[in-house]
């Protein structure tokens, strides 16, 4: 199975950053990789798919990019609502879905 | 409105088996694929299988193979997730999520229903 990292594991930012996190496959998955927001008690919401196409509804401020092993996520200028924990997840067509352990954004 | 409404909490003995209900509405249910997901507390999210309601094709991850069954009802729009032979360390909450894949694997999951949390206890 492709196994996926994060870093950080925890980032502390304030209102205004703008944050970066970052995730790697043990092998290529060309631009099979998504983004996903996580907040305590909810179900994650879809942000990016396919590296960079920013899914319907999510604020132009999210932004994903890279391809092959290395991905990341961007948030342009962080906002109160940003605060949670961001998931990466690897879907190449010949292995199973993997997720990265996740990102906690947390305020600063 | 995408909505997915899965049933309620569910508390059972090892070696139980559990089933977790999905009701889709708001689309056309045979146009894509359903992915089961889990999050043990505190824990991360771990995907279990794929499903797809056009042709019934699985994708099951190997760990759960042989205790897992995914099943979906074209005429009622509901997807299931059954497993068996429960243990305490299955205690996590099940999230179904609509699958773009919708015919020949899993890919980028669009929307959840908002979990369903199964405690495995004696």
């Amino acid at each position: 199975d492709i196994q996926m990292t994060q870093s950080p594991s925890t980032l502390s930012a304030s209102v205004g950053d703008r944050v970066t996190i970052t995730c790697r496959a043990n092998q290529s998955i060309s631009s099979w990789l998504a983004w996903y927001q996580q907040k305590p008690g909810k179900a994650p919401n879809l942000l990016i798919y396919t590296a960079s196409t920013l899914q319907s509804g999510v604020p132009s401020r999210f932004s994903g990019s890279g391809s092959g092993t290395e991905f990341t996520l961007t948030i342009s200028s962080l906002q109160p609502d940003d605060f949670a924990t961001y998931y990466c997840q690897q879907y190449d067509p010949y292995s199973p879905i993997t997720f990265g352990p996740g990102t906690k954004v947390d305020i600063k | 409105q995408v909505h997915l409404v899965q049933s309620e909490a569910e508390v059972e003995k090892p070696g139980a088996s559990v089933r977790v209900s999905c009701k889709a509405s708001g689309f056309t249910f045979t146009t894509y694929g359903f992915s089961w997901v889990r999050q043990a507390p505190g824990q991360g999210l771990e995907w279990m299988g794929w499903i797809s309601a056009y042709n019934g094709n699985l994708n099951l991850v190997q760990k759960f193979q042989g205790r897992l069954t995914l099943t979906t009802d074209t005429s009622t729009s509901t997807a299931y997730m059954e497993l068996r032979s429960l243990r305490s360390d299955d205690t996590a909450v099940y999230y179904c999520a609509r699958d773009m894949g919708a015919i020949n694997g899993a890919a980028s999951l669009d929307f959840w229903g908002q979990g369903t949390l199964v405690t495995v206890s004696s």
